[in-house]
């Protein structure tokens, strides 16, 4: 069963660098999504991503954050300048659209960030 | 927007009994609810969804209803056995849009043997 696969699963960074997280969404889906969890808080949706552009965003998805689709299988999360608290575990996520509309969303395992 | 509520925030059960967690959602126009389980430094994964055109929907010893003039939904999974100690998290989302989940705080479950 294919699966979204994140790369790097851990990665560890001092404040203000840049990071980026890769993802590779399941292959026929057509919708993108970044969510983000601090450790032992709920999943909090950061962006959705479709046709190449942003559909929608949270207020936590500031102008520090960016999305990308450079190629037909990645999907990546770069942010800017990192800070104390974007340490948390960021998920990718890919849903495809049927004739009944869009389905339910699979997730990545996961990119594990510390900010130092 | 939307806002979901989940409880309890963590439930133990003994090995056999069954095991209920609750969500509440705000947006009415919401349709769409899937439950996830999350294991230890693992992905979510889907374990059963319900659209908002049916009460109830089971798979196996997973069931989930919806009541969509109080909205509110309910996983509930019987016969509970240690492998399915994880944390669960209800979802609320319009279907159909590609739009976000909004996610529950999660429920931890732990099932003793």
């Amino acid at each position: 069963e294919p699966e979204v696969t994140q790369t790097p699963s851990h990665q560890v960074t001092q404040m203000g660098q840049e990071v980026i997280l890769r993802c590779v969404p399941i292959s026929n889906h057509l919708y993108f999504y970044w969510y983000r969890q601090i450790l032992g808080q709920k999943v909090e949706f950061l962006v959705s991503f479709y046709n190449n552009e942003i559909s929608e965003k949270s207020e936590i998805f500031d102008d520090q954050f960016s999305v990308e689709r450079p190629d037909g299988s990645n999907f990546t999360l770069k942010i800017r300048s990192t800070k104390l608290e974007d340490s948390a575990m960021y998920f990718c996520a890919s849903s495809h659209l049927t004739s009944g509309g869009v389905e339910t969303q699979y997730f990545g395992p996961g990119t594990r960030l510390l900010v130092l | 927007g939307e806002n979901v509520e989940q409880h309890p925030s963590t439930l133990s059960v003994q090995e056999g009994d069954s095991a209920v967690i609750k969500c509440t959602y705000s947006d009415s126009a919401s349709n769409y609810f899937p439950w996830y389980k999350q294991e230890l430094g693992k992905r979510p994964q889907l374990i059963i969804d319900i659209r908002s055109n049916v009460g109830e929907k089971k798979d196996q010893r997973i069931a989930v209803t919806l009541n969509k003039t109080a909205k509110h939904f309910s996983l509930h999974i019987t016969e509970t056995q240690p492998e399915d100690s994880a944390v669960y998290f209800c979802a609320a989302s319009i279907r159909g849009t590609g739009n976000q989940f909004y996610f529950g705080t999660g429920t931890s479950l732990t099932v003793i043997p």
